[in-house]
């Protein structure tokens, strides 16, 4: 197991466009979260699962996000009708309920520019 | 709303001095983890210390938790050129962590 993988890296989108990012996390990892950097700031909780239920969204959320984890393996994350300010890094980690303690394991991002 | 905050926002040092950064957080925690940042990339969780515990070392980490002033400090003894990079810590309630704005360090050579 190699750890956290996103997809894509980089994308860049226009204003208004849907996009689609993936999240495949630690395989023995029941819980997954998705989180949103902007420049310059710290990571913002957006949301979690555990297994396949979505148990906490964020008001950042917006109804334009909409995330999703079928049978508690991989993950997506959409934004519908893309905003400019919508451009920030978006980083999934994902934690052992019984590994409580040890720390978050996260991947390396999906870069999102909306132009 | 971000929990932690770091002091300083950034701290510039010659490679084999120690450099020190310092979060201050808002409400109780279960534990403290502090994570490392590159440039443009994830974060790799360094060291957590829970509530109960004070001191916590990790080879040249020196994490320090006092609960009673909400506060923790993070410590790199004989900083190297690859220790460049920002620094958070976040606090955990559970099921989810709440960040600070970071401390960027910069390591001279």
């Amino acid at each position: 197991d190699t750890g956290v993988s996103q997809n894509p890296r980089h994308k860049i989108t226009k204003r208004g466009q849907n996009v689609t990012f993936r999240c495949d996390p630690i395989s023995e990892h029941n819980r997954l979260y998705w989180y949103r950097q902007t420049l310059g700031q710290g990571p913002e909780f957006l949301t979690y699962f555990q297994n396949e239920a979505q148990l906490e969204k964020s008001r950042l959320l917006s109804d334009r996000f909409s995330a999703e984890r079928p049978k508690g393996s991989f993950s997506t994350l959409e934004i519908q009708r893309t905003e400019q300010g919508d451009s920030a890094m978006y980083l999934c980690a994902s934690s052992s309920l019984r590994g409580r303690g040890y720390g978050y394991t996260f991947g390396s991002g999906t870069r999102l520019t909306v132009v | 709303s971000q929990q932690g905050e770091e002091d300083p926002q950034a701290l510039s040092i010659q490679e084999g001095e120690n450099a020190t950064m310092n979060c201050s957080y808002k409400t109780s925690i279960n534990n403290l983890q502090w994570y490392r940042q590159n440039s443009g990339r994830g974060l790799v969780h360094l060291i957590l210390i829970r509530s109960n515990e004070r001191e916590k070392h990790s080879g040249r980490l020196r994490v320090t938790l006092d609960t009673s002033k909400k506060s923790s400090s993070l410590l790199i003894t004989a900083s190297r050129a690859a220790d460049t990079a920002s620094y958070f810590c976040a606090t955990d309630d559970d099921y989810k962590l709440s960040f600070g704005a970071g401390t960027t360090v910069t390591v001279r050579a």
